[in-house]
């Protein structure tokens, strides 16, 4: 089946030590996002990417990263991971081409010690 | 202001009712409309999506879209305890082509 895959699931790192959430997709999208979400909260867009060109946020912090090597995959660093950056991070992609539904990923969970 | 507003919850309703979920969003040029449910703990996944004035039915649920009164909501008919989900409407607006941005969610809680 055509799908968003996350990896890991669940991350633990330390306070400041780098860490690095990757995402995959099946469906031959043209965009992926990625997005932070808190507890009760909206999802919060950070960036994404249509085809190779890359879209950040403005509220955005310096601290997130993003790589998309291939049509296939995209990738998340945060380079200095703060208490306040644990979260549930989102991947989705879309068709794009005036299609705008978005599809999720399960999300990786990730907690900073 | 909130771009897309909704209220929090929880919504209780019992099972087999009609669940009503309301959304209103600020920017009147929104062309894309959709709601995603969204079990607690796991990713949103998308239900329904509306485009035009009207209502639009997909088994047990219909959204309706009034773009003059800048609401979008979602009935969710004969509801069961597994529809029990925090519900996120999401919109495209005009500030970016290929974004949505989302409510914070309705809680819908379906007793049995």
């Amino acid at each position: 089946d055509a799908m968003v895959i996350q990896n890991p699931r669940y991350q633990v790192t330390q306070f400041g030590k780098p860490v690095t959430l990757s995402c995959s997709q099946t469906l031959n999208h043209n965009v992926m996002y990625w997005y932070q979400q808190k507890s009760s909260q909206a999802p919060k867009l950070l960036f994404h990417y249509y085809d190779k060109d890359f879209n950040n946020e403005a509220d955005t912090p310096d601290n997130f990263q993003s790589r998309r090597p291939n049509t296939s995959f995209c990738f998340l660093d945060i380079r200095s991971p703060g208490l306040g950056d644990a979260a549930m991070y989102l991947c989705a992609t879309s068709i794009g081409q005036g299609s705008y539904e978005q599809y999720f990923g399960p999300g990786t969970r990730l907690t900073v010690t | 202001q909130k771009e897309v507003e909704q209220n929090s919850g929880p919504l209780s309703v019992p099972e087999g009712a009609i669940a009503s979920l309301n959304c209103t969003y600020s920017d009147r040029g929104s062309q894309s409309f959709f709601w995603y449910r969204q079990y607690s703990g796991k990713s949103p996944e998308l239900i329904m999506s509306i485009y035009s004035n009207g209502d639009k039915e997909d088994g047990r649920f219909t959204a309706q879209l009034n773009k003059a009164s800048q609401y979008v909501s979602l009935l969710i008919r004969d509801s069961q305890p597994s529809d029990s989900a925090t519900y996120l409407c999401a919109v495209r607006g005009n500030t970016g082509f290929q974004k949505l941005v989302f409510g914070t969610g309705t809680r819908l809680l379906v007793s049995p």
